[in-house]
């Protein structure tokens, strides 16, 4: 079964550090993996995704197989960061599913 | 605006009565679910919806039920409610590609039990 470990509920940095949530991965097939942010008392949006390689807001993310990684980083945080951010797994074959970590509360404070 | 659009936003109940959660999506996708978020913040799948047939049916007790009348609403009933059913309950849909774009998610409806 898929597991998506997120081991850190809480991560706070101050304002231009460095910002680094952690993502890990459980799954025996193939993986797709995603990042989304849910901002204070808004809807889920989707941040990142592995395959696009794309960065979105300063941030960039890298599936490390080797690790069974998928790390969200960005090297100098703002306040607007501050959200709830979940790393996400998409389980294959027909039925779409995707499971969620447990997500990380980023504060990046002034 | 194309979206996906919940309500009611919010739920105020007693224990043991029944209430529906709407979801209407106007992006054409063809999957619908509903995700439970938690007080801890942990979301959770609980149905999806291909094209108005259940794929996937988590552990969730019998007192929920979906209902997809086409493929662009998946409502959620719940009977006899119970003080563990608050949360804030996410609808989301994917379009046949999935893969690529994810889910696009309601802004939720926070369900409060007292």
């Amino acid at each position: 079964a898929q597991r998506v470990t997120q081991p850190e509920k809480l991560l706070s940095v101050f304002k231009g550090a460095p910002v680094e949530l952690k993502c890990n991965y459980s799954y025996s097939g193939s993986p797709e993996l995603f990042w989304y942010v849910q901002y204070s008392r808004q809807r889920l949006q989707l941040l990142l995704r592995h395959i696009s390689r794309e960065s979105i807001k300063g941030f960039t993310a890298d599936l490390n197989k080797g690790e069974t990684s998928f790390h969200l980083k960005k090297p100098f945080a703002q306040e607007e960061d501050s959200a709830m951010y979940y790393c996400a797994l998409e389980s294959g074959g027909s039925n779409y599913k995707l499971t969620f970590g447990k997500g990380t509360l980023l504060t990046v404070n002034p | 605006d194309t979206a996906v659009s919940q309500t009611p936003k919010y739920l105020v109940t007693q224990m043991g009565n029944d209430k529906s959660i709407k979801c209407e999506q106007n992006l054409g996708h063809d999957t619908m679910y509903w995700y439970k978020q938690d007080s801890k913040k942990f979301l959770k799948i609980m149905f999806s919806y291909n094209n108005k047939e259940l794929i996937i049916n988590e552990t969730v007790p019998n007192r929920f039920s979906p209902k997809s009348p086409d493929k662009a609403h998946l409502n959620l009933h719940i009977n006899s409610l119970e003080l563990g059913d608050s949360a804030v309950y996410f609808c989301a849909s994917s379009p046949p590609s999935g893969r690529a774009e994810g889910l696009f998610f309601g802004e939720g409806s926070r369900l409060t039990v007292l």
